[in-house]
């Protein structure tokens, strides 16, 4: 089946501050999205972008598909941006596969 | 919100005792999925359904049991419980496949 790594696993940021996440992934896909598991363990979904660039607020998101990769970017970090982000990938026969995820910690 | 009802939220059982948790979604979405969470493990598929009576295995299928008799609710059974299957459990529906997934508020289940 389909591998998705997503790095880096953890990831502490004070406040104000932006990062990046990376989803890799082995095959083609047909669909890929970025969720945020908040403290409460609601899965909230962020982005569905199997290709391109997508933005929302301080959230954005970019998926190279000819190159199996997805960025989901972060701007000015808040502690409500705290929690799990997974990304998951979907390819002919399958379905949604997760990744193990991204724990990020925003400190005040 | 996409309209997804998990029942119940919370559930303490004995091994060898069934269990039957309830997803009901109000969207008529075709497409409908069982996900366990486990640390160190991310989400994993155990069921889904891609329409009445029809469903299929997922990766983690062993000791489950999936039924939809209408549009709006899947259920999933655990014929016999056992401690390797304390979770958290996941609904998800999409409308198609390949196609945005929306996910339920999760089941914390328990088995003693």
């Amino acid at each position: 089946g389909i591998q998705v790594e997503q790095s880096p696993p953890d990831l502490i940021l004070q406040e104000g501050a932006n990062s990046t996440l990376r989803c890799n992934f082995s095959d083609s896909v047909n669909n890929l999205q970025w969720f945020h598991q908040n403290p409460w363990g609601q899965l909230i979904n962020l982005f569905y972008i199997p290709s391109g660039t997508k933005q929302n607020g301080r959230l954005s998101a970019t998926t190279v598909a000819t190159e199996r990769y997805s960025l989901l970017y972060i701007s000015s970090s808040q502690t409500t941006d705290s929690g799990v982000y997974f990304c998951a990938v979907e390819y002919s026969g399958s379905r949604l596969t997760f990744g193990e995820g991204t724990q990020l910690t925003v400190n005040p | 919100d996409a309209g997804i009802t998990q029942s119940p939220r919370h559930k303490v059982t004995e091994t060898g005792t069934p269990v039957t948790l309830r997803c009901h979604q109000t969207e008529n979405h075709r497409y409908m999925y069982w996900y366990r969470q486990d640390p160190g493990h991310g989400l994993r598929l155990i069921h889904y359904s891609y329409g009445v009576k029809d469903t299929d295995k997922g990766e983690v299928s062993d000791g489950y049991s999936v039924s939809r008799s209408k549009t709006e609710d899947f259920l999933l059974t655990l014929e016999s419980a056992t401690s390797s299957q304390t979770s958290v459990y996941f609904c998800a529906i999409s409308g198609t496949a390949n196609t945005e997934a929306f996910f339920g508020q999760g089941t914390r289940l328990t088995v003693v």
